[in-house]
Formats: structure tokens, sequence, C-alpha cells
């Protein structure tokens, strides 16, 4: 089956580092995405990860992947106001089956920044 | 590109009145999707297409909800009668085989139905 769970909330002060965190139960994931919501706004892309790699790095934006635990973080250094939004965790499957192209997404996580 | 483009922005109807809702995908985007955002529900997988025929629309809630793809460029959701309980905000999102970055969502219809 496929199910993505997030925790709900998130709080950082400004200049920290948030770590936002996401388990998924399908072992056969392909890709894994991390996307970010703002206020009024759809969901943006942030990064990716295929499924055969542990770490990707995209100037403040690091991505964790531990494939035994099913376990995918996403790390913002130097954390700002303006990257106060809802992050959501996704996965998909590569080609095969009717679940090709389709995301299933996690519930999201709220990431509040303190000045 | 403009990206997907979704309207109306915001909707506000009457209970019971029909609701149609809109989107244009990224030209040469095979896969279409409607999805569905609430509080208290998260992100909801309405129904999806490829190449412009309905693939799964098992998240489709009830017999209110329809929706079709008369061509690549063009999608519609429409919901009648509408119910309070419709009240959501409505996202359409685009891909294509072989793109393996994730979806281009539009910037969603906020309905309220009162």
């Amino acid at each position: 089956g496929e199910d993505v769970e997030q925790s709900l909330f998130l709080s950082v002060r400004e200049g920290d580092s948030s770590v936002i965190n996401c388990t998924y139960t399908d072992s056969s994931s392909t890709y894994l995405y991390w996307y970010k919501q703002e206020p009024g706004a759809g969901l943006q892309l942030l990064t990716y990860i295929f499924s055969n790699m542990d770490m990707k790095q995209d100037q403040r934006l690091t991505v964790l992947l531990n494939k035994k635990d099913k376990h995918l973080s996403l790390r913002i250094a130097d954390t700002q106001t303006g990257d106060s939004a809802i992050y959501f965790c996704a996965e998909s499957k590569d080609a095969g089956g009717t679940s090709y192209g389709k995301l299933t997404f996690g519930q999201g996580t709220i990431l509040t920044v303190h000045p | 590109d403009a990206g997907v483009i979704q309207s109306p922005r915001h909707e506000v109807t009457e209970m019971g009145q029909e609701v149609t809702l809109r989107c244009k995908p990224i030209s040469g985007h095979d896969y279409l999707f409607w999805y569905r955002q609430t509080m208290m529900r998260g992100l909801e997988l309405l129904i999806y297409f490829n190449n412009n025929v309905p693939i799964d629309d098992s998240g489709m809630p009830e017999d209110r909800f329809s929706a079709k793809m008369p061509n690549a460029s063009f999608s519609t959701l429409k919901i009648q009668p509408s119910e309070p309980r419709d009240s959501a905000v409505y996202f359409c999102a685009s891909s294509r085989v072989g793109q393996n970055y994730g979806y281009t969502f539009g910037s969603g219809t906020r309905l309220t139905v009162v």
C-alpha cells in the first residue's frame, strides 16, 4: 500500500536549521519529492531525490534518504521567515502499472519561523 | 510557458448551484491531475488523466462530481449540485511522461459554497 506520513508542525527560530521528516511505506517508490506551499498559492517543487541516492544538496536544502527505514528528511539551513510555509513530502514509482505518474502526498508539515 | 492556469481563482456559490472549475495544463504535458485541499483531509487526489483519458477516478467523492478533458489543453471539474462541504481549494496539476521531477501545480481555485 501507499502511505506517506509527516509531523504536522515545526517551529524554529530565524537563523537556525529546520529538519522536516517524512516516512513512507511503499518500498518500490522510485522518486521522492519535497514541495513547498506558501499561503494562497499552489504547491511548488523544491527538490527531489532518486531512490538509489542517499543525499542531495541544493544550496540551503539538504535531502537525506534512508531507504532501509523508508525515512526522508529535508534540512533547511539558516532558516528565514520567508521559509514559513507548508512542506509536503511525496513519492512516486517509475514506469509500470497505473501508479506511474501518480504522486502520493503526505499531509504536510507547517513550518513557522520566528524572528 | 505560463504554467498551469486555473480559473476562476475564487468562486462563491449558493448550495445547489452548478460549479465548473477550469484548468489549462502546460503544453506538452500528458498527465493532468485534479486535487482537493481542506484543513481536515489535507490534499486528496480526485481524478487523473493520461492523454485526455481518465485513468483513475476513485477519489471523486460522489456522483455530483464529474471531470472531463476534451482535448490536451483543457480540463473541467464540475460539481452539480454543490454543497457546503464541497468548500475547499481545488488544484490542477500536470506532468509529462519521463519527467521525473513531479508535477507543476496551478494556483488553485478557492471554492466557497454557502
